[in-house]
């Protein structure tokens, strides 16, 4: 069955440090993958998705994220997080007809 | 566009209870999603529908829970009788293409459960 994992379930960091939240899935063939964010209180938005081309995916707000398909893997990055980045992040996957979300990782930024 | 609209916003109610949850997707999509999430067991898919057909129920968690979606601009999620185990935020996303595009989600429903 798909199944996507996020390692990282808390993350705390200080303002400008870099981010790095993992992201694995486990689906043989062709995949989209996304990233969601969700801020305190408020509803899941989209942050960046790879559907083909350049495996390095620029998003909203600073984030990156790259697809290594030899690891199945598409890890958010951004080089300096700020105190506005503090919310739930989740990996998502659509393989076999379907949308699967990770387990979310929160991440607070202290000022 | 108004995005994905739900309501209520906010439900409390008592155990026994049937409760109600209503969803408008976003005009022109083709599939519409229910979720739940709870801090113990994060988001979970519960029922998907494409143009206005149940895809897939598995993750409704019992007979308790039952969807519908009469036409193309409106869904309902139905739990009766509530208990206090349902307490939950309740989303609702739709998509224009249900395997593969972006989810647009709505701002929830706060349901609790005494």
């Amino acid at each position: 069955a798909q199944s996507v994992s996020q390692h990282n379930h808390h993350v705390i960091l200080s303002e400008a440090a870099s981010l790095e939240l993992g992201c694995n899935y486990s689906y043989g063939g062709t995949v989209n993958l996304f990233w969601y964010v969700q801020y305190p209180g408020q509803h899941l938005q989209l942050l960046l998705k790879y559907f083909s081309g350049d495996p390095l995916v620029k998003g909203i707000k600073g984030f990156e994220a790259e697809f290594i398909k030899s690891k199945f893997s598409f890890n958010l990055r951004k080089p300096s997080v700020q105190w506005s980045d503090t919310a739930e992040y989740f990996c998502a996957v659509t393989g076999f007809q379907k949308l699967v979300f990770g387990t979310g990782t929160r991440l607070l930024v202290s000022p | 566009d108004a995005g994905v609209i739900q309501s209520p916003r906010h439900e409390v109610t008592e155990m026994g209870q049937e409760v109600t949850l209503r969803c408008k997707p976003i005009s022109g999509h083709n599939s519409l999603f229910w979720y739940r999430q709870t801090m113990m067991r994060g988001l979970e898919l519960l029922i998907y529908f494409n143009n206005n057909v149940p895809i897939d129920d598995s993750g409704m968690p019992e007979d308790r829970f039952s969807a519908k979606m009469p036409n193309a601009s409106f869904s309902t999620l139905k739990i009766q009788p509530s208990e206090p185990r349902d307490s939950a935020v309740y989303f609702c996303a739709s998509t224009l293409d249900w395997g593969t595009d972006t989810q647009y989600f709505g701002p929830g429903t706060r349901l609790t459960v005494l």
